[in-house]
């Protein structure tokens, strides 16, 4: 199984400021056939269900702001939200689809310092 | 209005039986694969299994394969879980989600819509 480890576990940031949340895959998620990294994120705010926010590795929901943003490839990714509002308040889980289980991280825990 | 809703959650005992329901609504059913996601209290997401838009494909995580049977019948626009041998580590709210389809037919993709979810609790 891929397994995926987030760094930080939780992290506070001021409103205005940008928030960086680290996610590393124990193998590659990179498809050679058509260069896609198989690597979504999703935001979790408290008592519901999860978002998808970024597939692809970077690339944006419909509808999702873009000050969220997912960057990386291979084994080592990113989800950077560049002015944190008081509304992107939850937990952030990256997920690998490359190979079943489709394993996801642990969760970041986002707050207002 | 584009939705999941899950129903059959609640309280089992160690070792018995639950059936999960998701009703899917506002979108044609037959044209996605399907997920079940489960969440234990105060941890992460943990993909359980995934189903083939006509049933004919399905994948399970090692530790359900042969306790937890997906299903789905796309008559009644409804996904299944089967959950038998449940155990402690068993209870989490348990998702169904959609298979993205935006890049193609997939079940290698992302899950797009998720329903609210619906408790799961193994206890004596």
């Amino acid at each position: 199984d891929i397994v995926m480890t987030q760094s930080p576990d939780s992290l506070a940031v001021s409103l205005g400021e940008r928030a960086t949340i680290n996610c590393k895959s124990s193998q590659s998620v990179l498809h050679t056939s058509n260069k896609k990294n198989y690597l979504s994120w999703y935001q979790q705010k408290p008592g519901q269900p999860p978002k998808l926010l970024i597939s692809w590795a970077s690339t944006r929901e419909s509808g999702v702001p873009d000050r969220f943003s997912g960057s990386g490839s291979g084994t080592d990714f990113t989800l950077t939200i560049s002015s944190l509002q008081a509304e992107d308040v939850a937990v952030y889980s990256c997920q690998q689809y490359y190979s079943y289980p489709q394993t996801f991280g642990q969760g970041t825990k986002v707050e207002i310092k | 209005e584009v939705q999941l809703v899950e129903s059959g959650g609640g309280l089992v005992q160690p070792g018995g039986s639950l059936r999960l329901s998701c009703a899917a609504s506002g979108f044609t059913f037959s044209n996605y694969w399907m997920s079940w996601v489960r969440q234990a209290p105060g941890k992460g997401l943990e993909w359980l299994a995934n189903i083939k838009e006509d049933g004919s494909d399905k994948n399970y995580m090692d530790s359900v394969k042969g306790r937890f049977t997906i299903s789905r019948d796309n008559a009644k626009t409804s996904l299944y879980l089967q959950m038998n041998s449940l155990r402690a580590e068993d209870t989490a709210v348990y998702y169904c989600a959609r298979v993205d389809r935006s890049s193609g037919d997939s079940g290698y993709r992302s899950l797009d819509l998720w329903g609210q979810g619906t408790l799961v609790t193994v206890s004596s």
